[in-house]
């Protein structure tokens, strides 16, 4: 089984720190996703990458940041977090082939 | 049009009930469909892949209709634990990387004792 692990459930932040959210994977999967997920948007594709130090940017990048250092490890930066943020993070990881993705359990995220 | 489109819900059935959703698609060129479930406050997992047959995993019958743009899945024979969202899924190859997916906004289903 594919198994996919986020740093935190859940974690409550002041605006205008500086926020990680770390995701790592155990299947050796090329690409991984960071998405968000809001009431009423749906999930919504931040960044991804498909190799190690590869990015590129989603549909939402603005006000995020991404770390790819090593193959099974993919972080999420907030440089300045704002309310606006507070959502739930979810990452995920899939093969360049058979195209679907498996998730990690999400980070919810609350910027006070 | 939007890029995935599905019926928002709720669907709300008894036990024993066969239920259908729909969901359409924008970009001609896609190539790969999935269902995802989601279960309140978790994250969305796996249901099946789509393919141009049609499949069928147990209760589970998913179809794809490429001229119509539409995706189909319908459970037959509800259980209590099929309440979920139940997310359409498509990689819109094209304008961008292949190995992004499109999810839809996902259609709460509730199946009721």
């Amino acid at each position: 089984d594919v198994k996919v692990t986020q740093s935190s459930r859940y974690l409550v932040k002041r605006t205008g720190e500086k926020v990680f959210l770390e995701c790592v994977q155990d299947m050796d999967h090329e690409n991984m996703f960071w998405y968000r997920q809001d009431p009423g948007l749906g999930l919504r594709l931040i960044y991804f990458s498909y190799d190690v130090k590869m990015k590129e940017k989603g549909d939402i990048p603005e006000g995020y940041s991404v770390s790819r250092e090593k193959k099974e490890r993919f972080s999420l930066i907030l440089e300045s977090a704002s309310t606006n943020q507070t959502s739930m993070y979810l990452c995920a990881t899939g093969t360049g082939g058979r195209k679907e993705q498996y998730f990690g359990p999400g980070t919810r995220l609350t910027v006070t | 049009r939007k890029e995935v489109e599905q019926d928002p819900g709720p669907f709300n059935v008894p036990e024993g009930a066969t239920v259908a959703f729909n969901c359409t698609y924008s970009n001609s060129a896609s190539q790969s469909f999935f269902w995802y479930r989601q279960d309140c406050r978790k994250e969305p997992k796996l249901l099946m892949s789509v393919y141009s047959s049609g499949n069928e995993d147990g209760r589970f019958t998913a179809q794809l209709n490429r001229a119509s743009q539409y995706i189909s899945l319908l459970i037959r024979d509800s259980k209590l634990s099929d309440s979920a969202t139940y997310l359409c899924v498509v990689n819109p190859l094209g304008g961008g990387s292949n190995y992004k997916l499109t999810f839809g906004k996902g259609t709460l289903l509730t199946v009721n004792p």
